[in-house]
């Protein structure tokens, strides 16, 4: 099946400042999403991202999916962004999604 | 617009015991999905409805885990002998149709195997 790969696994920040987080795919998709679990375990939707680009807020992402991969920008971070950020894909022609194992990320103040 | 609603919250349960969750999805969500969530890692595709047929169930331990959706809405997901190693989150999440596959994911049941 299809392999997601994310990088960094665990990232510390400071508030205040960006980062960006990469998700790798092995193969075609057909849809690819970005969640945030928060400490109560909630996975939230940031982004329906198969391809281009999107911006919501201090977040954005880009996906190119001709080259496997998307990646999450993360601006002006604060300590609420803390959590796991998880990319999930769907492969093309399967439906069936497939999860990372996600990127780590504490923000102190 | 409601979310997608699991029950329990949380459950423990002793070895060879047996447990079951429930979820509701989203008004108008065909297609519904189980995971399982292992601490430390990402959620695993148990098994995936579309209305009340099974799409996929491949990763499914079927000589324990079985589910069903039998009016394409509620699902149920059963453990019938729980294991250790079955400590896990388990998350339901809904989207419109296969192949418009968006996600929207429930709070999760915390499973704890004494």
């Amino acid at each position: 099946g299809i392999q997601v790969e994310q990088s960094p696994p665990d990232l510390i920040l400071q508030e205040g400042a960006n980062s960006t987080l990469r998700c790798n795919f092995s193969d075609s998709v057909n849809n690819l999403q970005w969640f945030h679990q928060n400490p109560w375990g909630q996975l939230i939707n940031l982004f329906y991202i198969p391809s281009g680009t999107k911006q919501n807020g201090r977040l954005s992402a880009t996906t190119v999916a001709t080259e496997r991969y998307s990646l999450l920008y993360i601006s002006s971070s604060q300590t609420t962004d803390s959590g796991v950020y998880f990319c999930a894909v769907v492969s093309g022609g399967s439906y069936i999604p497939t999860f990372g194992r996600g990127t780590s990320l504490i923000v102190h103040p | 617009e409601a979310g997608v609603a699991q029950s329990p919250r949380y459950k423990i349960i002793e070895k060879r015991q047996s447990v079951a969750f429930w979820c509701n999805p989203i008004s108008g969500h065909a297609t519904l999905y189980w995971y399982q969530q292992i601490l430390g890692q990402g959620p695993k595709l148990l098994i995936q409805f579309q209305n009340n047929g099974v799409v996929d169930d491949s990763q499914l331990p079927k000589d324990r885990f079985s589910a069903e959706r039998l009016k394409g809405v509620d699902s149920t997901l059963k453990i019938q002998p729980a294991k250790l190693e079955d400590s896990a989150v388990y998350l339901c999440a809904s989207s419109f149709l296969a192949t418009v596959p968006e996600q929207f994911f429930g709070p999760g049941t915390r499973l704890t195997v004494l």
